[in-house]
């Protein structure tokens, strides 16, 4: 099992829709980030959460420490929006090691 | 300021053959970690280094190795390239602290033939 797990993997939907997008984890953390990446392969680092809620723009994230548990809202998506979300975690002292989801592949349709 | 930078951006070699990927961190970041990215595995952690020593080493073979320099420019190297080391190289910057955001450079395509 896979110590980052997201849900769901493909998620579609139509301009103006609230999304949500989960991610669990099974090991204790020190941060967790959430990253988005466009058809071409950059990264853009959108969070990074250790504990509560952090919001910018359309986008929220949440963490639950104790479930271990995270999630990514993004009200009234737009097109723009359609790309890959990845959430990730620092274990403990781990410098620079993130281990990362299998990532959700968002699809917002005009 | 300017971002993270990676060069080359492309890159297509033969089995066998060694490669070299270099990666620029935001001025004043002294941190740089590599990450490996394929449909099949996903991104993977490779190696962080901070000032110039590595701190942090991922699960991946000896032929993965790499390296920094004073002024943070870091470097990885790939030995005896496998055709399983197609992929989307990825470095990422930030100051070096534990809890920090890291930033992304756009990426090494590298394709073994």
């Amino acid at each position: 099992k896979n110590e980052v797990e997201q849900s769901p993997q493909n998620l579609t939907a139509q301009e103006g829709e609230f999304i949500t997008i989960n991610c669990s984890y099974s090991v204790g953390i020190s941060a967790l980030h959430w990253l988005q990446q466009h058809p071409g392969g950059g990264i853009v680092s959108l969070f990074m959460l250790s504990s509560g809620k952090k919001k910018h723009g359309r986008l929220i994230a949440t963490i639950n420490i104790q479930e271990k548990h995270s999630s990514l809202h993004i009200t009234a998506s737009h097109p723009r929006d359609s790309a890959v979300y990845i959430c990730a975690v620092r274990r403990g002292t781990s410098y620079g090691k993130l281990t990362f989801g299998q990532g959700t592949i968002l699809t917002v349709h005009p | 300021k300017a971002g993270v930078t990676q060069t080359p951006r492309y890159l297509i070699k033969t089995r066998g053959q060694q490669v070299t990927l270099s990666c620029s961190p935001i001025s004043g970041h002294r941190s740089v970690s590599w990450y490996q990215q394929t449909p099949g595995q996903g991104l993977q952690f490779l190696f962080e280094y901070f000032s110039e020593t590595q701190r942090n080493k991922g699960n991946f073979p000896g032929r993965f190795s790499g390296r920094q320099f004073s002024n943070s420019r870091s470097e990885m190297n790939v030995s005896t390239l496998e055709l399983g080391d197609s992929a989307l190289y990825l470095c990422a910057s930030s100051l070096g602290g534990q809890a920090e955001t890291q930033y992304f450079g756009p990426g090494t395509r590298l394709l073994v033939l």
